[in-house]
């Protein structure tokens, strides 16, 4: 079952700040974000792992609700280049087998 | 090399010829995967293939298509008898077990 998440689409004014959710009607054991900008392959951005343990970038940051099967992805100071679709993937089972989200657009204009 | 490579590009073909699309990983990357978007959506899964285990071929569509990765490295995705409804762009992407997956650019497939 494909993660839903919300917003759809958001729009920001720079350095306005967004969050993102994704929520699963499985048990987690990891949740993985992604951006894609237009007419390009998806850049992992970080991976959230059951038991709390974060892999990704610096300047990013992420949260992990177990109990709820949610993730959010908090954008802070919004830039320019943050704009594109963000995209959550799953993991349910064994192994490291990607089921990804329904996608939300972000448009960061001046 | 440095990243995940796919080939061809782009690839237009008739309706009812067959197809190969290539992925080349990052060498080293255990698992490698197959996923295709069609345009303005999501991404599909097609095909995992981790390590030396059985391959979880669950997404795909039809026995039209097929996949395989040799020697641990290279992957090949088949599609037989190409419909319209497979243009799509073909996404292949590696990893280490529990990372973050590296795409390569995509095969943008237009099926004629």
């Amino acid at each position: 079952q494909q993660p839903v998440q919300s917003p759809q689409a958001v729009i920001l004014r720079e350095g306005e700040d967004a969050v993102i959710n994704c929520s699963s009607s499985k048990a987690l054991y990891s949740v993985h974000w992604y951006r894609q900008k237009h007419g390009e392959a998806p850049v992992f951005l970080m991976i959230l792992l059951k038991g709390g343990e974060q892999k990704g970038h610096e300047k990013i940051s992420a949260s992990f609700n177990e109990k709820k099967q949610q993730s959010s992805l908090y954008l802070t100071a919004s830039q320019l280049s943050y704009s594109g679709t963000y995209f959550c993937g799953t993991v349910t089972g064994g192994g490291n087998k990607l089921t990804f989200g329904t996608g939300t657009q972000l448009k960061v204009e001046l | 090399g440095a990243g995940v490579s796919q080939s061809p590009s782009n690839k237009v073909t008739e309706k009812g010829k067959d197809v190969e699309l290539r992925c080349d990983p990052i060498s080293g990357h255990t698992a490698l995967y197959w996923y295709r978007q069609s345009l303005g959506q999501g991404l599909e899964f097609l095909i995992y293939f981790q390590g030396n285990s059985a391959p979880d071929k669950s997404g795909l569509p039809s026995d039209r298509f097929s996949a395989e990765r040799t020697g641990g490295s290279v992957s090949t995705l088949t599609i037989q008898r190409t419909q319209q409804e497979d243009s799509a762009v073909y996404l292949c992407a590696s990893s280490l077990s529990g990372y973050g997956y590296t795409f390569g650019s995509g095969t943008r497939l237009t099926v004629v």
